[in-house]
């Protein structure tokens, strides 16, 4: 599985947009690229995913570099209840098996 | 919609019993389940794969023969641990993907306390 490297933490404030990076050089052409946060004691939730254009949901906004070796979650105006841990994820084909790392923790301030 | 339970939501059982969880789709058919453990501080760990009517496809390192996964329906899929240990104290997090979309929907998860 390709690895992906994203920072332990992150602060923001609320209300503010929050800038979520996350590095992954070793991709290839075809794996695509995955959001999933996690609440304390919850299962994750799914936030986006994309392959090589920009993607925007009501949740968040995905931008990928031109060259796909990484790539930016976005949330538009941070709230309370998007403190979480962030996973940035490479999944080889549609529907196959999700490798977890480490994610990046984000903290939002009141 | 895509809305993914998992039953019992916490469970506690003594050492050298075993232990069941179920994990149904409420409203899809799941076409492929995923079977997930998280100790505290840490982050998910895939433990296997299952397709309805087929063989679970274990993670390497996960025993197949303590952790028994059914996926008996589109709907269904159960993951029983058998002669727990305390070490196996965890939180267990289901998945299920709906045809041939990309997202995976988990479930709640549960949390297996063994004494």
């Amino acid at each position: 599985d390709a690895k992906t490297t994203q920072p332990n933490s992150m602060e923001s404030n609320e209300e503010e947009p929050v800038h979520l990076p996350c590095n992954h050089s070793t991709i290839s052409g075809t794996d695509y690229i995955h959001w999933y946060r996690q609440l304390p004691s919850q299962g994750p939730e799914y936030v986006i995913h994309g392959l090589t254009s920009n993607v925007n949901n009501r949740m968040a906004s995905l931008a990928i570099a031109e060259d796909r070796k990484s790539s930016t979650l976005i949330l538009h105006r941070a709230t309370l209840r998007d403190a979480a841990v962030y996973y940035c994820i490479l999944q080889e084909t549609s529907g196959s098996r999700l490798t977890f790392g480490e994610g990046t923790q984000l903290t939002v301030n009141p | 919609g895509a809305v993914v339970s998992q039953h019992p939501s916490w469970v506690i059982c003594k050492s050298g019993t075993s232990v069941k969880i179920e994990c149904r789709s409420l409203d899809f058919q799941a076409t492929t389940m995923f079977w997930y453990r998280q100790f505290p501080k840490q982050s998910l760990m895939l433990m296997a794969t299952s397709n309805e009517g087929s063989k679970a496809t274990y993670e390497q390192g996960v025993e197949k023969d303590k952790f028994l996964i059914n996926h008996a329906s589109l709907t269904l899929s159960t993951l029983t641990v058998t002669s727990a240990h305390p070490e196996d104290s965890s939180f267990y997090i289901c998945s299920a993907t709906a045809g041939t979309a990309d997202e995976q929907y988990f479930g709640p998860g549960t949390r297996l306390t063994v004494t």
